[in-house]
């Protein structure tokens, strides 16, 4: 079993480029979810899934954009990128039933300069 | 919107002794579960000990153990005998049980635990 598998692990970007990290689990769970990770500010949530088709806002969305067209996949993609997301990121994934771990990815690393 | 505040930036403790991280939340629900996780300098988040909060008994696993209290909205985390390899950053988090509320998973801001030997 894979678990959730994140890729990059690092990136550097220029101030304006592109990108989408990659967040795939093998594990049939139906709930996902992105974060981001800066010093002091622990670990904010940035959009989730709670199904195929479905995506809602978390604390901190701007900037960022994700779609869910199957169980498996959860990408996050930056649209135009900031020194502001300069962060580490990580993708989580769960059943549904509450009282169920996360199970996390191995993070990204993003360096936006 | 649940909130979850760790007030304890950092903490320190000498080797095979115990220590207590503090963890308070903020809900207006009955039903929820609650967690602590463990991110030692890999990055990797690792799960220490769960609770539900319709459960009275306080969640044990070996050295770790939770003090709940659900009127006070109270949830820390006691590490008896501690080892070196318990350094790491620790976050509380909480989660609304389904249908009742977003599902979103909240987390502190995390609490250093240095371990001296």
């Amino acid at each position: 079993n894979a678990g959730v598998t994140q890729t990059p692990k690092f990136q550097v970007l220029k101030t304006g480029q592109s990108m989408t990290l990659q967040c795939a689990q093998d594990m049939n769970h139906e709930y996902m979810s992105w974060y981001r990770q800066d010093p002091g500010m622990g670990l904010r949530l940035i959009h989730y899934s709670v199904g195929a088709g479905i995506t809602d806002q978390g604390e901190v969305p701007n900037g960022y954009n994700v779609s869910r067209s199957t169980t498996e996949d959860f990408p996050l993609r930056l649209l135009s990128a900031a020194p502001s997301q300069t962060s580490v990121y990580f993708c989580a994934s769960s059943p549904r039933t509450g009282n169920t771990e996360a199970f996390f990815g191995q993070g990204t690393r993003l360096t936006v300069v | 919107a649940q909130t979850v505040t760790q007030s304890q930036p950092e903490m320190s403790v000498q080797e095979a002794e115990t220590v207590t991280l503090s963890c308070t939340y903020d809900t207006s629900e009955s039903d929820y579960y609650l967690f602590w996780y463990k991110q030692p300098p890999s990055r990797q988040m690792i799960l220490v000990i769960r609770q539900e909060a319709y459960k009275q008994q306080n969640a044990t696993e070996n050295r770790f153990s939770v003090n709940f209290q659900k009127a006070a909205k109270s949830f820390s985390l006691k590490i008896s005998d501690s080892q070196l390899g318990d350094a790491a950053m620790y976050f509380c988090a909480y989660r609304s049980a389904p249908g009742g509320g977003s599902e979103k998973l909240v987390f502190g801001k995390g609490t250093k635990l240095t371990v001296n030997p």
